[in-house]
């Protein structure tokens, strides 16, 4: 089963808005990532955020962690079209792998 | 700098015949990942592997699927005989050692008919 629930599924916004999608997961972790994707496209690695760690930013992107609710939210400000995409939540714990959330589709609106 | 490459990009099929994906990671990246995604279970980790040797298959589905990685710069995932749910989009990642970021392919679009 997918270790990350993201939420909502489907976010619809019009351009200039923000956009906020939340991933909840189950075990703990060493990092959590994001990654976008262009629809019929390979992911995209968008931001990490470890463990230790409880906000980052890059660009219009801010990423919040809370291990002690195993949240995270992943903030898109003032929107653009070309940020429609789907977005997941990845999680590393033990090992190397990552377990990939279900995803939120964004959809914004010029 | 050349990304994750896979081939074919697109595959169509009729059921039981064998299917060969390729990969070939970034150059330097000891890590390569075999993906498969569709609507129905999102994003699944098939099989991993680490310096050219599986690590964790635990993904792969049945006996109908195979993966190798004879060098470092190539991998294939074979499905034989191939069946219609095998239909899915099929990425390729690879990352290197003390870097957590996955580099994905574009995919292998598979439809098995």
């Amino acid at each position: 089963s997918q270790q990350g629930e993201e939420d909502p599924q489907a976010l619809s916004i019009q351009e200039g808005e923000n956009a906020t999608m939340n991933c909840s997961y189950k075990t703990s972790i060493n990092n959590l990532q994001w990654y976008r994707q262009n629809s019929g496209r390979g992911l995209v690695h968008l931001i990490l955020i470890r463990s230790n760690e409880r906000e980052k930013h890059s660009g219009r992107l801010r990423v919040t962690l809370d291990t002690s609710k195993k949240s995270s939210s992943l903030l898109i400000t003032a929107s653009r079209a070309a940020d429609t995409a789907s977005y997941f939540c990845a999680t590393e714990a033990s090992g190397s792998r990552l377990t990939f959330g279900e995803g939120t589709q964004l959809t914004v609106n010029p | 700098d050349a990304g994750v490459i896979q081939s074919p990009r697109h595959e169509v099929t009729e059921m039981g015949q064998e299917v060969t994906l390729r990969c070939k990671p970034i150059s330097g990246h000891d890590y390569l990942f075999w993906y498969r995604q569709t609507m129905m279970r999102g994003l699944e980790l098939l099989i991993y592997f680490n310096n050219n040797v599986p690590i964790d298959d635990s993904g792969m589905p049945e006996d109908r699927f195979s993966a190798k990685m004879p060098n470092a710069s190539f991998s294939t995932l074979k499905i034989q005989p191939s069946e219609p749910r095998d239909s899915a989009v099929y990425f390729c990642a690879s990352r290197r050692t003390g870097g957590p970021t996955q580099y994905f392919g574009p995919g292998t679009r598979l439809l098995v008919l």
